[in-house]
């Protein structure tokens, strides 16, 4: 079993659209998540960090399940710049360990 | 601050040819990180350092070798190329280990023919 498994979608979604990517992980004791964005052929950049308690940004919003070991990122009113590939990325020790990556698609 | 720079950006190399890919981040941060990843894949972590002078293996460790003699710089080394190391290569730097946000460089993207 992979350690952070995600949909490699892709997923193609109108403008305006909510849409909803799960990932989940296999080590019970990483303590922390993120979810990080790439565009094609640029590095990874961190979006948001992942709470317990659950968090959002904007149109953003971050949801960790620790009973069932998943973690999800919905976003609101989507639009065209939100077209990329969103990694999730769970904590190993000093390690951060990386997702395939789910790619967002957002059309006219 | 420029944050993380790589250099080059581009190389190709013939089978057996070495190089080495430089790594320089200038925001005085303890860990730094080496992973390639390969078309439609995630990022697999080559080597990594909490500190200068000290430096531990990845997942993916067989064909490279790295340093880190200073806090600033953290090269990767390839000996030996072969055209399973085609790849693009991202640096990664952090204050701290998995708590802390990861900041990328721009990438090498090598062909190694």
């Amino acid at each position: 079993r992979k350690e952070v498994e995600q949909d490699p979608g892709p997923f193609n979604v109108p403008e305006g659209a909510t849409v909803a990517f799960n990932c989940t992980y296999s080590n019970s004791a990483s303590q922390s998540f993120f979810w990080y964005r790439q565009d094609c052929r640029k590095e990874p950049k961190l979006l948001m960090s992942v709470y317990s308690s659950g968090n959002e940004d904007g149109r953003f919003t971050a949801q960790l399940n620790r009973a069932s070991q998943y973690i999800s990122l919905l976003i609101r009113d989507s639009k065209l710049s939100d077209s990329a590939t969103y990694l999730c990325v769970v904590s190993n020790t000093d390690k951060l360990i990386f997702g395939t990556g789910t790619r967002l698609q957002v059309f006219p | 601050n420029a944050g993380v720079t790589q250099t080059p950006k581009f190389r190709i190399l013939k089978i057996g040819q070495s190089m080495t890919l430089q790594c320089t981040q200038d925001m005085n941060h303890n860990y730094m990180y080496w992973y390639r990843q390969d078309p439609g894949m995630g990022l697999k972590l080559i080597y990594y350092s909490v500190g200068a002078g000290i430096t531990d293996k990845g997942e993916v460790p067989n064909g490279y070798n790295v340093s880190r003699s200073t806090t600033e710089d953290f090269p990767l080394r390839l000996e030996l190329a072969a055209p399973s190391q085609t790849s693009v290569y991202f640096c990664a730097s952090s204050i701290a280990g998995e708590y802390n946000e990861q900041f990328f460089g721009p990438g090498t993207r090598l062909t190694v023919l």
